[in-house]
């Protein structure tokens, strides 16, 4: 099956600082890519949705200047961190959508774990 | 807005007993319900993909059902392991290529 990857897998960054996590989509291009946030003890929320070459569209109370999305090509999304603070300590999941797999059309990341001192 | 809720948030049962995991959608208007597991800080794995048109699905010990008029689906795990302990998560879709909404969990402990 298709398989997405996620890196860095986890990361641990001080206050104040940036962090990049790459999503690639490994084996398929994927016209449209999600990112989640998943608290502890929380289910996935849905923080954004980044579509190949324009601008990613942003779930209410997400903070487009904190988070910045790009997708700049068809295998490949990032998600920046910005001037991290400990609440964003969360795990990060990407998924990727592939238009010509039929119903199951969405691979998920592994995940990525942020943690900010 | 689409609101998925899954009972119970927690079950704990002996290994070899068969148990059932109840997912709620409040938005009936959907494309397909997934099942996933998540094992304690790891992605989500896939175990059963429904669509819309469909009643159920099986793959093994698994069995999952869709009532899509009343906003239901159930995950029937027949003679229960220790390895099936994990987090169960039911996510339903609008549209293909749109979002998933997420349910709760039900994080499932399988005592040997």
């Amino acid at each position: 099956g298709a398989v997405v990857s996620q890196h860095p897998s986890w990361v641990i960054c001080k206050s104040g600082t940036s962090v990049k996590i790459e999503c690639r989509s490994l084996d398929f291009q994927a016209t449209t890519m999600f990112w989640y946030r998943q608290f502890p003890k929380q289910s996935l929320m849905l923080m954004a949705t980044s579509n190949e070459g324009s601008k990613a569209t942003y779930e209410q109370g997400v903070e487009k200047d904190k988070f910045l999305i790009n997708h700049a090509s068809l295998t490949l999304s990032t998600l920046t961190v910005t001037s991290a603070h400990p609440e964003d300590s969360s795990f990060y999941i990407c998924s990727a959508h592939s238009p010509g797999q039929g119903g199951k059309t969405q691979y998920f990341g592994p995940g990525t774990r942020l943690l900010v001192l | 807005k689409q609101e998925v809720t899954q009972i119970p948030a927690a079950l704990s049962v002996p290994e070899g007993e068969n148990l059932v995991l109840n997912c709620s959608f409040t938005d009936s208007a959907i494309y397909n319900l997934q099942w996933f597991r998540q094992d304690p800080g790891k992605g989500l794995t896939s175990l059963l993909l429904i669509q819309s048109s469909q009643r159920e699905q099986t793959s093994g010990r698994l069995n999952a059902s869709l009532d899509k008029s009343s906003g239901r689906s159930t995950l029937y795990i027949a003679a229960s392991q220790p390895g099936d302990s994990a987090t169960y998560l039911c996510a339903v879709k609008h549209g293909t290529g749109n979002q998933f909404y997420f349910g709760t969990g039900t994080s499932l402990t399988v005592i040997p």
